[in-house]
């Protein structure tokens, strides 16, 4: 258990570049989720995927944003045209989900700065 | 939609002081319910759950008791120490995990 892996861990734009974040996740995990920290907040939902099926994503979220998972393996996060509200910390987690238990496992997250 | 609603901090206590952190939440269903810490410098750990109207999730000396009559889930424990220092966020999945604001704690020694 290597535990989910984020990449880069810090990434600084300028407004209207496109950024792109990678997760790998728990690797028997089939689960994985989105969301974006900013300071004194909790973690705000973004998407999920089971295996590579997109459940959900938030309807908050613009469409600038857009998250694959190809293979049920990793994962991307997209951001197009980015702002300077989008400047957050972007985490993703996994987990093994079965019936109503299931367990997130986080990783240390990708702190975006937009200038 | 679904929702989780905790009470704001910052929360400052004494060591060895009793803690409660208020959470409620809104949901159709009956989701599950969790506990989720941030130690400083580290990444969300899950602390403890419960699944089910009246189970009581343990962990670390922590406790928390799912309340379907007042769509609540409180968090406890009866001792605190320094090392609790972090950030507490409840938290609850109806299928999706969706997290409050989070309480963070202080503990003097």
């Amino acid at each position: 258990d290597t535990g989910v892996s984020q990449d880069p861990r810090h990434k600084i734009t300028k407004r209207g570049q496109n950024v792109t974040f990678r997760c790998d996740p728990i690797s028997e995990h089939n689960r994985l989720y989105w969301y974006r920290q900013t300071l004194g907040q909790g973690p705000e939902f973004l998407t999920y995927f089971q295996n590579e099926a997109q459940l959900e994503k938030s309807r908050l979220l613009s469409d600038r944003f857009s998250a694959e998972r190809p293979k049920g393996s990793f994962s991307t996060l997209e951001i197009q045209r980015t702002e300077q509200g989008d400047s957050a910390m972007y985490l993703c987690a996994s987990s093994s989900r079965t019936g109503g238990n299931e367990k997130l496992f986080f990783g240390s997250g990708t702190q975006l700065s937009v200038l | 939609g679904n929702s989780v609603t905790q009470m704001e901090g910052p929360v400052t206590l004494s060591e060895e002081a009793f803690l409660t952190i208020n959470c409620t939440y809104t949901a159709t269903g009956y989701p599950s319910l969790f506990w989720y810490v941030q130690y400083p410098g580290e990444g969300l750990q899950l602390l403890l759950k419960a699944t089910k109207a009246d189970d009581k999730g343990s962990n670390k000396g922590f406790e928390a008791t799912y309340r379907k009559e007042t769509t609540s889930f409180h968090l406890e424990k009866g001792s605190v120490q320094v090392s609790d220092s972090a950030v507490y966020f409840c938290a609850l999945s109806d299928d999706k995990i969706i997290f409050g604001k989070g309480t963070r704690l202080h503990i003097l020694p």
